[in-house]
C-alpha cells in the first residue's frame, strides 16, 4: 500500500505570494492532519481534517487555511507569505480522526523557502 | 494546559552501547503517549505508543519506553543502539478521546551514533 505522499517536495517563493500544497492520504485514511516544522519551533499543529470538515486547528493565522476533498486528499494554502513561513510542512494520515487511539502516518513533507 | 519536555536537544552515544532519550510531561487529563522517529530527509515514523495496560511498551527496531504515571515520563530506551538509529526522535502527547483532539510534540532529541 502506497504511503503519504506530498506535493512538491521543495518550493521556493518570495514574500507576499500564495502557495498550496498537496497530501494524499493512504488509501482508506479519512483523517488529514498538518504540521510545521521549524527548527525554532519545533512541530507544531496546523489543522486536521475528517471527511471534508475541519476538526481542529492550532494557534496559526488566517493566513494558513486548508480543505480536504471526498477523496480525502487534502491541501493546505499559505495566503501573503512572511519569511518565518519557511519550514518543512508535514502532513499525516489516520484511519479516523485522530485522538490517541489512531496512529498517524507521516509523509516526506514540503520544505517551503521564502525568499 | 499540556506540555511535552524532551530534556537533552542532543545525545551522542558509541555504536553497541545503551541509549535513553527522555521524556516528561504534564497534562491534567488522562493522555495517550508517543515515541517517533525522523531520519533526515523523511517524515515522522511511529516507533511505540502508550494507551493503556502495561507500563512497558516495545516498538520497533529494539526501541522501548517505560510509562511512569507519579514522575509524569515516558522515556525511550534501547539496550545497543547502531549506525541507522541516527536520527531525531519526537515525543508526543494527545488528550483522552473525549478531550479536544491535539497532538503535542516534544522539540525533539537528536541521537547521533558514533562508531
Amino acid at each position: 500500500k502506497a504511503g503519504v505522499t506530498q506535493t512538491p517536495r521543495y518550493l521556493i517563493k518570495t514574500r507576499g505570494q500564495q502557495v498550496t500544497l498537496s497530501c494524499s492520504p493512504i488509501s482508506g485514511h479519512r483523517s488529514v492532519s498538518w504540521y510545521q516544522q521549524t527548527p525554532g519551533q519545533g512541530l507544531q499543529f496546523l489543522f486536521e481534517y475528517f471527511s471534508e470538515t475541519q476538526r481542529n486547528k492550532g494557534n496559526f493565522p488566517g493566513r494558513f487555511s486548508g480543505r480536504q476533498f471526498s477523496n480525502s486528499r487534502s491541501e493546505m494554502n499559505v495566503s501573503t507569505l512572511e519569511l518565518g513561513d519557511s519550514a518543512l510542512y508535514l502532513c499525516a494520515s489516520s484511519l479516523a480522526p485522530s485522538g490517541g487511539q489512531e496512529t498517524q502516518y507521516f509523509g516526506p513533507g514540503t520544505r517551503l523557502l521564502v525568499l | 494546559a499540556q506540555s511535552v519536555t524532551q530534556l537533552d536537544s542532543q545525545v551522542p552515544v558509541f555504536e553497541e552501547a545503551p541509549v535513553e532519550l527522555r521524556c516528561n510531561y504534564s497534562s491534567s487529563v488522562s493522555v495517550y503517549l508517543f515515541w517517533y522517529v525522523q531520519y533526515p530527509n523523511q517524515g515522522l515514523q511511529l516507533l511505540l505508543k502508550y494507551l493503556s495496560g502495561s507500563t512497558l511498551v516495545k516498538g520497533i527496531n529494539g526501541f522501548e519506553a517505560e510509562f511512569n504515571k507519579s514522575q509524569t515520563s515516558f522515556h525511550l530506551r534501547k539496550p545497543s543502539v547502531h549506525i541507522s538509529d541516527t536520527a531525531e526522535y519526537f515525543c508526543a502527547v494527545t488528550p483522552d478521546p473525549s478531550g479536544t483532539y491535539k497532538y503535542i510534540f516534544g522539540t525533539g532529541t537528536r541521537l547521533k551514533v558514533l562508531a
